[in-house]
C-alpha cells in the first residue's frame, strides 16, 4: 500500500560528495515536492514540480536541485554537502492544481523521510 | 516570521486528559490539512478542513476551522501513548489553490502512562 517511496531511510555522506535523494509516488500525480524538517523550524520547502521537466524554488533551494525526468519521480541533488545539509528530507506528492474546491485527497501524501547525515 | 504558527509547540500530558492544538494564520485558510509524525517517519494525514465553522472528528480526535478560517484547533480526548507524536498543520492560503501548501513548525505531544 505504500503510495510515495523514498529510496533510503538512513544515508550518511562525507562532506563535498554528490548525493542523490530519490523518490518514487504510484498515485500518477502531477505535483510533487522536496522539504527539509529541522528542530524548532518545522517543514521548510526546498524545490517542487508542477509537471514533469518543470521545477520550481522553494524556500532554501540553495545548495540544491532536482530533476524530474518522469512524471512519477522526484529527484534531490546536494551537488557537494555539507554539514549543514544534514536533516530529515521528506518528499511528497499531490493532485494538480487548479483543482477547486479543496478535499481530502488535494493534501500531501508523504514518504517515510530520509535521516541524512553528512560529517 | 512563520506564516502558519502553531502552539504550543510542545505539550506533555498525563494519559487521560484532553489537549488542544492551535494553527493560527494572519491570511484566510483555504483548505487547512492536519498530520501526525511519528519520531523519524513520514506524516500521515488526519483529516482536512475547508469550510468556515467546519468540524471533523476521528476517533477521539476532533478538528475546528472558525468562521473566519484564520484559525484552526486539533482536540485529543481522553490521549492515549498511541496519541504521542508530532501534529503539524498545513494550508493552502493562496485562494488560486495552487496545491502548494504552508506548515507550521509541529507540536510535539508527549503522553506519559
Amino acid at each position: 500500500d505504500v503510495k510515495v517511496t523514498q529510496s533510503s531511510r538512513y544515508l550518511v555522506k562525507r562532506t563535498g560528495e554528490k548525493v542523490f535523494l530519490e523518490c518514487v509516488q504510484d498515485m500518477d500525480h502531477e505535483n510533487m515536492f522536496w522539504y527539509r524538517q529541522d528542530p524548532g523550524l518545522g517543514l521548510r520547502l526546498i524545490y517542487f514540480s508542477y509537471d514533469v521537466k518543470m521545477k520550481e524554488k522553494g524556500d532554501i533551494p540553495e545548495g540544491y536541485s532536482v530533476s524530474r525526468e518522469k512524471k512519477e519521480r522526484f529527484s534531490l541533488i546536494l551537488e557537494s554537502a555539507s554539514t549543514n545539509q544534514t536533516s530529515m528530507y521528506l518528499c511528497a506528492s499531490s493532485l494538480g492544481r487548479g483543482a477547486w474546491p479543496p478535499a481530502d485527497n488535494y493534501g500531501y501524501t508523504f514518504g517515510s523521510g530520509t535521516r541524512l547525515t553528512v560529517v | 516570521s512563520q506564516e502558519l504558527e502553531q502552539s504550543p509547540q510542545s505539550l506533555i500530558v498525563q494519559e487521560g486528559k484532553n489537549l488542544t492544538i492551535n494553527c493560527t494564520s494572519s491570511k484566510t485558510l483555504y483548505g487547512l490539512y492536519w498530520y501526525k509524525q511519528k519520531y523519524g517517519e513520514g506524516l500521515i494525514f488526519l483529516m482536512m478542513l475547508q469550510k468556515g465553522g467546519e468540524e471533523k472528528s476521528h476517533e477521539k480526535i476532533t478538528a475546528k476551522l472558525d468562521e473566519k478560517k484564520q484559525q484552526s484547533s486539533l482536540h485529543i480526548t481522553a490521549s492515549q501513548p498511541s496519541h504521542a507524536g508530532i501534529y503539524l498543520c498545513g494550508a493552502d492560503i493562496e485562494s488560486s489553490n495552487t496545491g502548494k501548501l504552508i506548515f507550521g513548525q509541529g507540536t510535539t505531544l508527549q503522553v506519559k502512562p
